[in-house]
């Protein structure tokens, strides 16, 4: 079972509303990542999460928050957004090893597409 | 850091016909390369990868072949099929020293006509 859930599939706030995203994934993987996918684009990198610490943050704006709950979970807190934030937000889970250099499959999930009005 | 380059942007082809879709990249110490293909309103689905030991990875009507010395690596896919009509994209895995990151290429629509 290579399965990540995500949940609402969409979501339309407006600029002032708090909102989370949420992603699951029971393959005991240790390492989650948040990415974000504009139109026709390739998924960007936001936030990567391994052994439940935030490991890499690729200088996403604050009105983003991520959170690992646990080894299973990974929220992304949504506050102040603007319409440019309207995207489809992607969850992935992977194997991790403490051991620099090596890699592993991710696995995606379905995806929220958001909207910001 | 790394920079994956994909080509073509869209390919059409007919059925039963091959596609092949190529990728460059810039970093030698990148050692893992996923391919995924995407369907509209879907997430990215890995349909097949090659790590840097090896040349040539086959799965049915799927493969991938790595070139080091040049940087280069493609997907064939052999006798398309509807079906596989989506958006794929390579990646390379770029090491952080703390946990995995991939480099996406910028995508290849593929149509496959009747």
């Amino acid at each position: 079972d290579t399965e990540v859930t995500q949940t609402p599939k969409h979501l339309v706030m407006g600029m002032t509303n708090k909102k989370s995203l949420k992603c699951e994934q029971h393959m005991g993987h240790r390492a989650m990542y948040w990415y974000k996918q504009k139109a026709k684009k390739p998924p960007e990198l936001m936030f990567v999460y391994s052994y439940e610490k935030l490991s890499i943050n690729e200088s996403v704006p604050s009105r983003f928050s991520p959170e690992c709950p646990n080894s299973s979970l990974l929220n992304l807190h949504l506050h102040a957004l603007q319409p440019e934030d309207s995207a489809l937000y992607l969850c992935a889970s992977s194997q991790e090893s403490l051991t620099s250099g090596t890699s592993y499959e991710q696995y995606f999930g379905p995806g929220t597409r958001l909207t910001v009005t | 850091g790394e920079n994956v380059e994909q080509h073509p942007s869209t390919l059409s082809v007919q059925e039963g016909d091959s596609a092949v879709i190529k990728c460059t990249y810039s970093d030698s110490a990148s050692n893992y390369f996923p391919w995924y293909k995407q369907e509209l309103g879907k997430g990215p689905q890995l349909i097949i990868d090659i790590r840097s030991n090896v040349g040539e990875k086959k799965d049915q009507r799927i493969a991938v072949t790595l070139n080091k010395t040049a940087k280069h690596f493609s997907l064939h896919i052999t006798e398309t099929q509807p079906e596989d009509s989506a958006v794929y994209f390579c990646a390379a895995f770029a090491n952080t020293g703390t946990a995995s990151k991939l480099t996406f290429g910028t995508g290849t629509r593929l149509q496959v006509t009747l």
